[in-house]
């Protein structure tokens, strides 16, 4: 099945500066990543998602981008502010949601 | 649009009590839903598929008698939590699917259930 690799698993930055997260996926037939936001207590936010004929997708001060033949996939967050802390999770999905795999999750922590 | 309503947000329970969990679609009619499991600092387990008008998928490990799961509506999927034990303490988050299932649509989640078994 899919294996879903997420890094790094912890991120502090500086209020204004830009955050990285990026995953790997192992099955070329993935063609579905979303990004969810989960706040503390919360359920998983959808924030963006990027399907497989597409190599990068923006929305405001979020981006991802995705690199089909080195199977990765990034989530770029620019101008951070301290509501941006939370943990992010990426997937990776081959056709329906039930196939939907997510990674390990990364702590994002804004400091002010 | 797409609000998944999940409740309650917290329960405690005694073991051997049943513990049932809502999750409604409240602008969008769900034929699919999934219940998910997520212990600390750790990632979403999919637990089951929930299909409106038909018996649940489960997940290989998770026992059926045990998650009860019922999609009697379009827009409401329960789950059950059978003669709870502390080891089911966990926070349970629901999901629904805004579109065809064999399409990759976008996915929305509750705001999660924590539940404490004493």
């Amino acid at each position: 099945g899919e294996n879903v690799e997420q890094h790094p698993s912890t991120l502090s930055v500086q209020e204004g500066d830009s955050a990285v997260i990026k995953c790997t996926y192992s099955d070329s037939a993935s063609n579905y990543f979303p990004w969810y936001k989960q706040e503390l207590g919360k359920g998983p936010q959808l924030i963006i998602d990027i399907r497989s004929n597409v190599g990068e997708k923006k929305d405001q001060r979020i981006a991802v981008t995705l690199n089909k033949t080195a199977k990765h996939f990034s989530l770029h967050i620019t101008e951070t502010q301290p509501e941006d802390s939370a943990v992010y999770f990426c997937a990776a999905s081959m056709g329906s949601a039930r196939q939907l795999t997510f990674g390990s999750g990364t702590q994002l922590t804004v400091l002010p | 649009g797409a609000v998944v309503s999940q409740h309650p947000s917290w329960v405690i329970c005694k073991s051997g009590t049943s513990v049932k969990i809502e999750c409604r679609s409240l602008d969008f009619q769900a034929t699919t839903m999934f219940w998910y499991r997520q212990f600390p600092k750790q990632s979403l387990m999919l637990m089951a598929t929930s299909n409106e008008g038909s018996k649940a998928t489960y997940e290989q490990g998770v026992e059926k008698d045990k998650f009860l799961i019922n999609h009697a509506s379009l827009t409401l999927s329960t789950l059950t939590v059978t003669s709870a034990h502390p080891e089911d303490s966990s926070f349970y988050i629901c999901s629904a699917l805004t579109g065809p299932s064999s399409y990759n649509s976008p996915l929305h989640f509750g705001n999660g259930t924590r539940l404490t078994v004493t």
